[in-house]
């Protein structure tokens, strides 16, 4: 069975600051996929990467970057020179394509307090 | 503009009250489903479809009943509301089913109290 686990329940940093979102996951398939995404205050959810078990690399958009560890299991969320705006529940995610056909099982997420 | 649309946004039920919240995307997604968000608990799954007179349970799939006839929408019943079932519930659609590799497009929630 897959699950996920971010076991930083709640962060707090200085803005400018950087930070990283802990994310390990459990999976039998050698198949799979891991996401991110954002809850900010307003409480919508927003999608915010995808990586497939077979693509190790990392990856960086602007102040946001991934490090996918297979070793470990892990993938990881930093954030660059934190802003305000970066506040928010992060939460990561799984799907496991042959047995779940779409479903993702979702951590129970980290909540990112930046101050100013 | 194309996505997931919720309604309603806020509900307040009686205990015993039955209730249907719709969700509605544009973007022709196969796979749709629904979540509940309580605090400290992530999101877990209710029911999924992948695609029109497909539906399957999730998680926590008692209390609730969906139903998908055609690939736009896909509502989800309370059958008599219980004060377990407050929570904020989050409607999903996602491209395809196959593969399970492609993100989620959300909806804006509804935040349902039963008293």
């Amino acid at each position: 069975a897959q699950k996920v686990t971010q076991a930083q329940t709640e962060i707090s940093v200085v803005e400018k600051e950087d930070v990283t979102l802990d994310c390990v996951y459990e999976t039998r398939d050698t198949t799979y996929y891991l996401f991110w995404y954002k809850q900010p205050p307003s409480g919508e959810l927003v999608f915010l990467i995808r990586r497939n078990s077979f693509d190790e690399q990392n990856e960086i958009s602007g102040r946001y970057s991934w490090n996918f560890q297979k070793s470990t299991s892990s993938f990881n969320f930093t954030i660059t020179a934190s802003q305000v705006v970066d506040s928010a529940v992060y939460f990561c995610a799984l799907s496991e394509p042959s047995e779940s056909a779409g479903k993702s099982t979702f951590g129970d997420g980290t909540t990112l307090t930046v101050k100013p | 503009n194309a996505g997931v649309t919720q309604t309603p946004k806020f509900q307040v039920l009686k205990t015993g009250q039955s209730m249907t919240l719709q969700c509605a995307q544009d973007m022709n997604h196969e796979y749709m489903s629904w979540y509940r968000q309580d605090p400290g608990m992530g999101l877990r799954l209710i029911h999924y479809s992948v695609g029109a007179g497909i539906t399957d349970q999730g998680e926590v799939p008692n209390g609730y009943n969906v139903s998908r006839s055609t690939t736009e929408d896909f509502p989800l019943r309370l059958l008599s509301a219980a004060p377990s079932q407050t929570s904020v519930y989050f409607c999903a659609s996602s491209y395809s089913a196959i593969g399970g590799g492609y993100g989620y497009t959300f909806g804006s929630g509804t935040r349902l109290t039963v008293v």
